[in-house]
């Protein structure tokens, strides 16, 4: 399997933009996490879901920003508008039914200008 | 919720040294216990995990302890290589999580090995 695959690894745009991340999770996994990487927060989970199932949103910042999973192979997380504060590298990881080992994605490296 | 404290935020050692890495947790009903080693440009990797039915684990030259009773767990390199250098994170599952395994991530510790 090519593992976790997130696109686009980098991503430049202007304020007030809309940005898409999308992310294809290991075959045969159930569980698909997006994580925000911050020098100053770290690695903070935004939403999780099971089975295509949003469980948890509280860590979506607000509601510019939202997420869907259309089907168990893809998930998208959109930014609209985008903020420069909203700069920050995306992880999106899988994980096995009932199984904790978490695989990550190389990451989107976001650039809110 | 689940809070993951870890120290020293940087570590720098001499080739071949042992390096130690320290997290506390909050949850004293935190059962998995997972480091990553995150290399530049690339999404953290899994290098070691222990439950809470264990008190230690090893895999060649890693290892990870954990007390349940002081809440803390901690990773272990010993004889250290320049491709060890990395952000080494630690993390927790949140009691009540088991369906989801929501990993709550420690702050990073950037490991420098020097050669």
């Amino acid at each position: 399997d090519a593992g976790v695959i997130q696109s686009p690894r980098h991503e430049v745009t202007e304020m007030g933009q809309e940005v898409t991340l999308r992310c294809k999770p290991i075959s045969g996994h159930n569980s698909l996490f997006w994580y925000r990487q911050t020098m100053m927060r770290g690695l903070e989970l935004l939403i999780y879901f099971n089975n295509n199932v949003p469980i948890d949103d509280s860590g979506m910042p607000e509601d510019r920003f939202s997420a869907k999973m259309p089907n168990a192979s893809f998930s998208t997380l959109k930014i609209q508008p985008s903020e420069p504060r909203d700069s920050a590298v995306y992880f999106c990881a899988s994980s096995y039914p009932a199984r904790a080992e978490a695989f990550f994605g190389q990451g989107t490296r976001l650039t809110v200008v | 919720g689940e809070n993951v404290e870890q120290h020293p935020s940087t570590l720098s050692v001499q080739e071949g040294d042992s390096a130690v890495i320290k997290c506390t947790y909050s949850d004293s009903a935190s059962n998995y216990f997972p480091w990553y080693k995150q290399e530049l440009g690339k999404g953290p990797q899994l290098i070691i995990d222990i439950r809470s039915n264990v008190g230690e684990k090893k895999d060649q030259r890693i290892a990870v302890t954990l007390n349940k009773t002081a809440k803390h767990f901690s990773l272990h390199i010993t004889e250290t290589q320049p491709e060890d250098s990395a952000v080494y994170f630690c993390a927790a599952i949140p009691a009540g999580e088991d369906s989801s395994y929501k990993l709550i991530f420690g702050s990073g510790t950037r490991l420098l090995v020097r050669p």
